[in-house]
């Protein structure tokens, strides 16, 4: 399976706690994406990587999101302090950023804060 | 106003009805149109792809685009129960990032 893959599915943590997850993205695809999703919305852009740089992060990402994509592979997302309000389903997206981009998803790290 | 605004519903149709979900814009910058399929606790599902106005037809699926109206449109003919998810659709500006609607929650009943 070449897909998106998002490590761990579930999550559940105490308030207060530090969680990281990871995401492998296509193998041929630069870019790489995350978002958040809610119940009852639709995806909502947090931050993306060109290769190893990170080149826009939302106003959604407080300073307690971090995330890394060393050497242009893999990427961990990292929410320090948690909060119930951060509970949500945190996905991965990759695509191969040319001009007529598809993003293609993972199948998401549903976080339940506690 | 949000950028994109689609009816959450829930939508209920007869299995084999033809299923009619919209999606509207305010932003006439957007040329790069999508439909994804979400099934409960899984991922988004790319299922249609357009750029610019017209249609495209993949198998009982066809995504129709109107920028005049700012309007677009997935049809699917012969629903089946397989169909029951959520659809968002997605759509972006040359050099932007991709903005999603809300989705629309469709069941397609035996």
């Amino acid at each position: 399976d070449t897909g998106v893959s998002q490590d761990p599915r579930h999550k559940i943590t105490k308030r207060g706690q530090n969680v990281t997850f990871r995401c492998d993205p296509i193998s041929e695809h630069n870019r790489l994406y995350w978002y958040r999703q809610t119940l009852g919305q639709g995806p909502e852009f947090l931050t993306y990587f060109q290769n190893e740089a990170q080149l826009e992060k939302s106003r959604l990402l407080s300073d307690r999101f971090s995330a890394e994509r060393p050497k242009g592979s893999f990427s961990t997302l990292e929410i320090q302090r948690t909060e119930q309000g951060d509970s949500a389903m945190y996905l991965c997206a990759s695509s191969s950023g040319t001009e007529g981009e598809k993003l293609f998803f993972g199948s998401g790290t549903q976080l339940s804060v506690l | 106003q949000k950028e994109v605004e689609q009816d959450p519903g829930p939508l209920s149709v007869p299995e084999g009805a033809i299923v009619s979900l919209n999606c509207t814009y305010s932003n006439s910058a957007f040329q790069y149109f999508m439909w994804y399929r979400q099934y409960s606790r899984k991922g988004p599902e790319l299922l249609m792809y357009t750029y610019s106005s017209g249609n495209k037809e993949d198998g009982r699926f066809t995504a129709q685009v109107d920028k005049s109206s700012k309007y677009i449109s997935l049809f699917i003919r012969d629903s089946q129960p397989s169909d029951s998810a959520t659809y968002l659709c997605a759509m972006r500006s040359y050099g932007q990032n991709f903005v999603f609607g809300p989705g629309t929650r469709l069941s397609v009943l035996p």
